[in-house]
Order: C-alpha cells, then structure tokens, then sequence
C-alpha cells in the first residue's frame, strides 16, 4: 500500500528557502503513469496546489509561485523534493505531498501523506 | 486557471440528513471533477473521482453527479462520522485547481 511521508524544517527564516522531502514507499517511482506533487494548506484556509513533477524530471508549476519553486525526484532514494525561496509568512501553511495518476481525463491526485507543518518566522 | 465555485460555504445538519453540495466550474471541465473530505488535523480523503465514480472503500451513502461546469456531491443520509470539510477539484488542466470547502457541522 502506498505511503507518502513528508520531512524538513517545521521553522522556517523569512526570506530564506522552505526545503520539503517525501519519501515513497509500496509503489515504485518510475511508472509513467505517475506524477508527484505538492499541496499546501493555509492555517484555517483551503487547499493550494503548488505543482508536480514526473520521475522524468519534467514538472508543472502553479503560475502563482512558479518563479519560486523547485522541485526534484531521486528515484534511487524514492524521494522526491520541494523548495520554495524568498518565503514570507504568506507561505507558513500545511505541506502535503501527494501521488498524481496521469488518466486519460487528466491528473487524479489519488493519495495523500499525512502534511507537515511549515512556520515562516520574521 | 480554471476557478472552481463551491456552495455553500457551510451548512448545519443532522444525522439521517440528506445533504447536496455544489460546484461550479468557470469553464467546462468535461468530468474531471474529483471531490474530497478533510477532517481537522488529516489529510483529504479522495471520495468521488471523474465526477461520478465512487474511490474504493466509500460508502455509497455518497454520490456525484454533472458534467461541464456544474458538478453536485450528495450524501443520502449523513452518519456523525461524515461532519466534516468537502472539497472539489478539477484535474482537468494544470494548474490543478480546488474549490474554496464547504464545512459541514452538526
């Protein structure tokens, strides 16, 4: 069964990078089918997706962050990766990591890890 | 980006209550509507996928419908463990996109 678990700082300096793992365990990284992203959500406030990024390295950004945000797979680790730079309290929110299946009516997110909290401080 | 409308924004109710919640896309989505519940503190649990297809493990207490712009999530009779916030989202076209919850409480 497949299980998605986020890690990194819960604390985070303003201005400075935010810097997210999720490690992958009972599915296998490196189908083509499957897409790995990132949802976050605002203390109180609804869901935000960030972007998603194929074993392939090919990603897609939300426009909203794009010239901020980062993402990357080590397959050998069965990680995957998220960094957005230049954080202001803006970004303090609830990381989750989540698997995205490629279907032929679009990109089902279908699985979820269990979301960490990140706190950017001034 | 497409803008998903939800409504309404919360509501009250009682067990056995049949409940219907709405979602309105800003163009046409075709059936890539999913819905999700979130409880305080988890993650969101994937309900109703392709607008209508109940994910695996769901009780068929709910049930999706709609096509295009204009999507509806009904439960038949709520059970004390359904009190808690329903989200859509289009996976359609990138960026994916979810409509704002809607919070159902007793």
């Amino acid at each position: 069964q497949l299980q998605l678990q986020e890690s990194g700082p819960g604390l985070v300096k303003a201005s400075e990078t935010l810097s997210l793992i999720c490690s992958v365990s009972g599915d296998s990284m490196r189908k083509t089918g499957h897409y790995w992203g990132w949802v976050r959500q605002p203390p109180g406030k609804g869901l935000d997706w960030i972007g998603d990024i194929h074993y392939t390295g090919t990603a897609f950004y939300n426009t909203s962050l794009q010239s901020r945000v980062t993402m990357s797979v080590d397959t050998s680790k069965n990680q995957f990766s998220l960094n957005v730079t230049s954080v202001t309290a803006a970004d303090t929110a609830v990381y989750f990591c989540a698997r995205h299946l490629a279907r032929s009516s679009g990109w089902l997110v279908d699985s979820w890890g269990q979301g960490m909290l990140v706190t950017v401080s001034s | 980006a497409i803008q998903l409308t939800q409504s309404p924004s919360s509501l009250s109710a009682s067990v056995g209550d049949r409940v219907t919640i709405t979602c309105r896309a800003s163009q046409g989505i075709s059936s890539a509507l999913a819905w999700f519940q979130q409880k305080p503190g988890r993650p969101p649990k994937l309900l109703i996928y392709d607008a209508s297809t109940l994910h695996n493990g769901v009780p068929s207490r709910f049930t999706g419908s709609g096509f295009g712009t204009d999507f509806t999530l009904t439960v038949s009779s709520l059970q004390p463990e359904d009190f808690a916030t329903y989200y859509c989202q289009q996976f359609l076209s990138y960026p994916l996109t979810f409509g704002g919850g809607t919070k159902v409480e007793i």
